[in-house]
């Protein structure tokens, strides 16, 4: 199967830094990208969405300028947590839908982001 | 209304029984549904996926779809312990186009 590849697994930074989260498409072209947070025992939350080329659309509730979305290319998306806090502590998933096989949903191995 | 709805759980069946899960959705535009499993600490790993009214069967794993009823199940034949895991359904499609996830059904399968 397709796979994404998320990188890194696992983050500790100060409070007030900022964290980049790389999301690779490695054999398939990804026409959408979403990213996700998930606090201990809840679901996945989707935070925004994002395509190739153009300005991510983010739900409501996720700040845009703190939560950097960029989708440079068919096979990378990135977020960047800006001036990262205690309570940006979770788990960050992302998630590609490809160009052919767009039936499919395949996820990164997910990124532990812990502040301190 | 939430867009996708499961029970929360947690869903207890004995080894080799059948669990069955059970999702609902509130799009009607939506296109295509999966059911992922998620291990405490780990990223959801994809089980099926359905786009098509009925049953779909992968194994012990049989997806079914109902688009009148606006209803997807799961049903995992000769449940084994290491099948407990949280289950989530997701949709994507419809108006938004976002892929979607339930809230996710606990199952523990009992030795």
């Amino acid at each position: 199967g397709a796979v994404v590849s998320q990188h890194p697994s696992r983050v500790i930074c100060k409070s007030g830094t900022s964290v980049k989260i790389e999301c690779r498409s490695l054999d398939f072209q990804a026409t959408t990208m979403f990213w996700y947070r998930q606090f201990p025992k809840q679901s996945l939350m989707l935070m925004a969405t994002s395509n190739e080329g153009s300005k991510a659309t983010y739900e409501q509730g996720v700040e845009k300028d703190k939560f950097l979305i960029n989708h440079a290319s068919l096979t990378l998306s990135t977020l960047t947590v800006t001036s990262a806090h205690p309570e940006d502590s979770s788990f960050y998933i992302c998630s590609a839908i490809g160009v052919i096989r767009n039936t499919e949903a395949f996820f990164g191995q997910g990124t532990r982001l812990t502040v301190v | 209304q939430k867009e996708v709805e499961q029970n929360s759980g947690p869903l207890s069946v004995p080894e080799g029984a059948i669990a069955s899960l059970n999702c609902t959705y509130s799009d009607r535009g939506s296109q295509s549904f999966f059911w992922y499993r998620q291990y405490s600490g780990k990223s959801p790993e994809l089980i099926m996926f359905i786009y098509s009214n009925g049953d779909k069967e992968d194994g012990r794993f049989t997806a079914q779809l109902n688009k009148a009823s606006q209803y997807v199940s799961l049903l995992i034949r000769d449940s084994q312990p290491s099948d407990s895991a949280t289950y989530l359904c997701a949709s994507v499609g419809g108006a938004t186009n976002k892929l979607i996830f339930g809230t996710g059904t606990l199952l523990a399968v009992q030795p």
